[in-house]
């Protein structure tokens, strides 16, 4: 099964500011079936990339996804207040399990 | 409007069941694959089973020979049986259309 890794664990940055975030499969992901998430506190998982690089209808520009075979990145341009929140990424498709990374929370410096 | 509204969850104990249901309206229910993903109290996204438009169905290995999905194209509604019921099964469970729309979940809390 494929596992996923992403890193950091915590980030702290200061509104305005650029986020990056890894994710890394231990196994290629097939087709770029490769999804980000977003989730607040008390709120269920949000579609923001799926595809690895398309964004989910509804998404802000500021979000863009990247990456391929095992090494993908979701990058928030400029950090607004409401993005401070926890960020999955997850592998889909036709293969399953379907697998969720642990999660990078983005919190306010 | 996409929409799934779970229902069904509660208090029950170890080795119990519960049966949890998930409510879909506002797209052709039949041609999606749906699916349950679950998340443990301050716990990370576990996912657990899908089935597919065509009822091809998994399960993920923690769950396998335990839970059962199934859907009702003619009610637009999905389906997750839980037998024997474990305590590291408490979490809060989503139901999902593909993956792109959620339901904000129900409560599973397994404890004696």
């Amino acid at each position: 099964d494929i596992v996923l890794t992403q890193s950091p664990g915590t980030l702290s940055l200061s509104p305005g500011e650029r986020a990056t975030l890894s994710c890394r499969a231990s196994q290629s992901v097939s087709s770029s079936y490769l999804a980000w998430y977003q989730q607040k506190p008390g709120q269920a998982p949000r579609l923001l990339i799926y595809g690895a690089s398309s964004r989910a209808s509804g998404i802000p520009d500021r979000f863009s996804g990247s990456g391929s075979g095992t090494d993908f990145t979701l990058t928030i341009s400029r950090l607004e207040p409401e993005d401070f929140a926890v960020y999955y990424c997850q592998k889909y498709g036709s293969s399953p399990p379907f697998t969720f990374g642990p999660g990078t929370k983005v919190d306010i410096k | 409007e996409v929409q799934v509204v779970e229902s069904g969850g509660g208090l029950v104990q170890p080795g119990g069941s519960l049966r949890l249901s998930c409510a879909a309206s506002g797209f052709t229910f039949s041609a999606y694959s749906m699916n349950w993903v679950r998340q443990a109290p301050g716990k990370g996204l576990e996912w657990v089973s899908s089935i597919s438009s065509s009822g091809t169905i998994y399960y993920a290995d923690s769950v396998k020979g335990r839970f059962t999905i199934s859907r009702d194209n003619a009610k637009n509604s999905l389906y997750l049986q839980m037998n024997s019921l474990r305590d590291e099964d408490t979490a809060v469970y989503y139901c999902a259309r593909y993956f792109d729309h959620w339901g904000q979940g129900t409560l599973v809390t397994v404890s004696s």
